[in-house]
Order: C-alpha cells, then sequence, then structure tokens
C-alpha cells in the first residue's frame, strides 16, 4: 500500500517561476521527511529535509513546508532554474529506520 | 568520502536466471538498504540490513533476498528472473539511526528478456 501519496505527477514551471510538489502521509509514526532530487542516470540525492515539530524550513530557493494536523508536506522551489529539472521525491520513516518514497514529480523549467 | 558503489551499473538477464547485485556503503555506514525502482511504480522498498541483520522488509516475494557482510557490504539476489523485474536498483547506505540521511548509489539496471 501507498503510505505517502505525492502529487502532481509531472510539474512544467517557467523559468523564475515557482514550482510547488505536495505529499500526504498516513502513518502518524513518520517523523523525518526528506526531499530527494534525482537526475537522469543518477540515484536520488538528498535536497532537504524536515521533522514535525517545526512548520517551515528554508534552504536557498527550496522550502519545505509541513502541516502535522493535515499530515501532509510540501516542497516549495522559488525562482525555478533550468538547472532544477528533474524528479523530484518526497519520503517519510519512523523509529524503525523505514524509509517509503512517494512515487515522484517530474518537474520541467522552461527557459 | 566514497560515496556508495553498486556493481555491475548494467546487466542483461534471460527470464528464469538469477542475479546477484553489488553494493559497498559509504565507510563507517552500517545500514544498507535496497530499492527498485521503475517508471510506474517509483521507489519501492525491498529490504534494509544492519550489521548483517536484516532490519526492515518491504513487500517483495521471496525471489528477492539480500545479505550484509561484516564489512558492511551488502548483495542482493533475485531468483527465477521475470520480465517484471526490469528496473533499476538502488541501494542506499546510512549510519543507521532514525532519522539519518540516506544516501544511494547510481544503481544497477537490470533488464530482463
Amino acid at each position: 500500500q501507498q503510505q505517502v501519496k505525492q502529487s502532481p505527477q509531472s510539474l512544467i514551471v517557467q523559468k523564475g517561476g515557482i514550482s510547488i510538489i505536495n505529499c500526504a502521509y498516513e502513518n502518524t509514526a513518520f517523523d523525518y521527511f526528506p526531499w530527494y532530487q534525482q537526475f537522469p542516470g543518477k540515484g536520488p540525492a538528498l535536497l532537504i529535509a524536515i521533522r514535525p515539530d517545526v512548520s517551515e524550513k528554508k534552504e536557498g530557493r527550496f522550502t519545505i513546508s509541513f502541516n502535522k494536523s493535515a499530515k501532509q508536506f510540501s516542497l516549495h522551489i522559488m525562482d525555478s532554474q533550468p538547472g532544477d529539472s528533474a524528479t523530484y521525491f518526497c519520503a517519510a520513516s519512523g523509529w524503525n529506520n523505514d524509509m517509503r518514497f512517494g512515487a515522484g514529480t517530474r518537474l520541467t523549467v522552461k527557459p | 568520502k566514497a560515496g556508495v558503489t553498486q556493481t555491475p551499473r548494467y546487466l542483461i538477464k534471460t527470464r528464469g536466471q538469477q542475479v546477484t547485485l553489488s553494493c559497498s556503503p559509504i565507510s563507517g555506514h552500517r545500514s544498507v538498504s535496497w530499492y527498485q525502482q521503475t517508471p510506474g511504480q517509483g521507489l519501492q522498498f525491498l529490504f534494509e540490513y544492519f550489521s548483517e541483520t536484516q532490519r526492515n522488509k518491504g513487500n517483495f516475494p521471496g525471489r528477492f533476498s539480500g545479505r550484509q557482510f561484516s564489512n558492511s557490504r551488502s548483495e542482493m539476489n533475485v531468483s527465477t528472473l521475470e520480465l517484471g523485474d526490469s528496473a533499476l536498483y538502488l541501494c542506499a547506505s546510512s549510519e543507521g539511526r532514525a532519522g539519518n540521511t540516506i544516501y544511494f548509489g547510481e544503481g544497477s539496471w537490470l533488464t530482463v528478456v
């Protein structure tokens, strides 16, 4: 069963725009929520992560917003650049270190 | 520090055969996880090993198995290959505590014909 639901499946944004990817989880035992970025031919790489004790975390142009009561979290990419074109995965894990991934979002940033 | 290394990078097998994939984790990492990535199913968790013991397991049939050695290197094996096993198999390593970042290798591309 899918424990982390991610949307949209694909996203096209103009250069300079804001990219928003959403995820929802079911298991309230999850307490670590990372986002991974994957370029073609490469393994996923950690982009940014958040824990449920904060509602927002920002690193450069990347921001995670977290809503514990709604069991949702999202990734915002400000001033999106063509180099941001990649597949993004949200994930969640709990005390047992068993990480579950969303289905991925293919982002295309048009110049 | 060297990253996660997976071998082989590409391989083609025939239906019914078996395959073994290898993973060398980042030095000092004791946890190794394996994932299957396909276009339609995303990243599916196979299993995780910590200190030579399987600690977590996903929902895959018994044809998928793994092991970890005392130096933390890991192998996964798929027996009686099916066409649907064609995928990118990713290995990831971490220190093994909850909330630790996991670092992925570049994967092994398996094609079953």
